[in-house]
């Protein structure tokens, strides 16, 4: 069964170092999605992406992310400087559509910010 | 706004007894209802959704949710857990007719005790 694949399943990092977290989604899917859980908190949207484009954002989702798909397969998260606060794990999600359409998620990457 | 409450963080249960675990959620708009699973160091999978039509649904494992409209929940549960049924298990909400994000609860984490 196909499934969404994201590297590293964990990462470790200094404060104020970029971070880029790879997904590899569902090869027929058109939307994309990144989430993230903070340990102990809700699993929280960050951002979809469809036609090459952010269709939608959440407030979290502000300068210090960016969102791309670089080749057919592809979809990153960067976070250009990290904060402490940016320490959680993070899921990336694929649908073939949207509205009542089932998300599937990847394993998660755990981003661990020192 | 859009918010899901999971009022057991954590529910431990025998095997071969039934479980339910409980969903709440708070909306303005009417929303599309979702149940998924982790299991350690996997993805989250889809268990079983509510678009439309019977209040009732089944999903995957033997699990299965009721929609109550009037009380806004929609509680999961399964007649006879299995050692394999521990993981931690979340409920989302999608608005039927705006956006692309889930809002999830926090989760609840069930243990099978032997």
């Amino acid at each position: 069964e196909p499934e969404v694949t994201q590297t590293p399943s964990h990462q470790v990092t200094q404060m104020g170092q970029e971070v880029i977290l790879r997904c590899v989604p569902i090869s027929n899917h058109l939307y994309f999605y990144w989430y993230r859980q903070i340990l102990g908190q809700k699993v929280e949207f960050l951002v979809s992406f469809y036609n090459n484009e952010i269709s939608e954002k959440s407030e979290i989702f502000d300068d210090q992310f960016s969102v791309e798909r670089p080749d057919g397969s592809n979809f990153t998260l960067k976070i250009r400087s990290t904060k402490l606060e940016d320490s959680a794990m993070y899921f990336c999600a694929s649908s073939e559509a949207t509205r009542g359409d089932t998300q599937y998620f990847g394993p998660g990457t755990r981003l661990t910010v020192l | 706004a859009q918010s899901v409450t999971q009022l057991d963080s954590q529910v431990p249960v025998f095997e071969e007894a039934p479980v339910e675990l409980r969903c709440n959620y708070s909306s303005s708009v009417s929303v599309y209802l979702f149940w998924y699973v982790q299991y350690p160091n996997q993805g989250l999978q889809l268990l079983l959704k509510y678009l439309s039509g019977s209040t009732l649904v089944k999903g995957i494992n033997g699990f299965e949710a009721e929609f109550n409209k009037s009380q806004t929940s929609f509680h999961l549960r399964k007649p006879s857990v299995h050692i394999s049924d521990t993981a931690e298990y979340f409920c989302a909400v999608r608005p039927t007719n705006t956006g692309n994000q889930f809002y999830f609860g926090t989760g609840t984490s069930l243990t099978v005790i032997p």
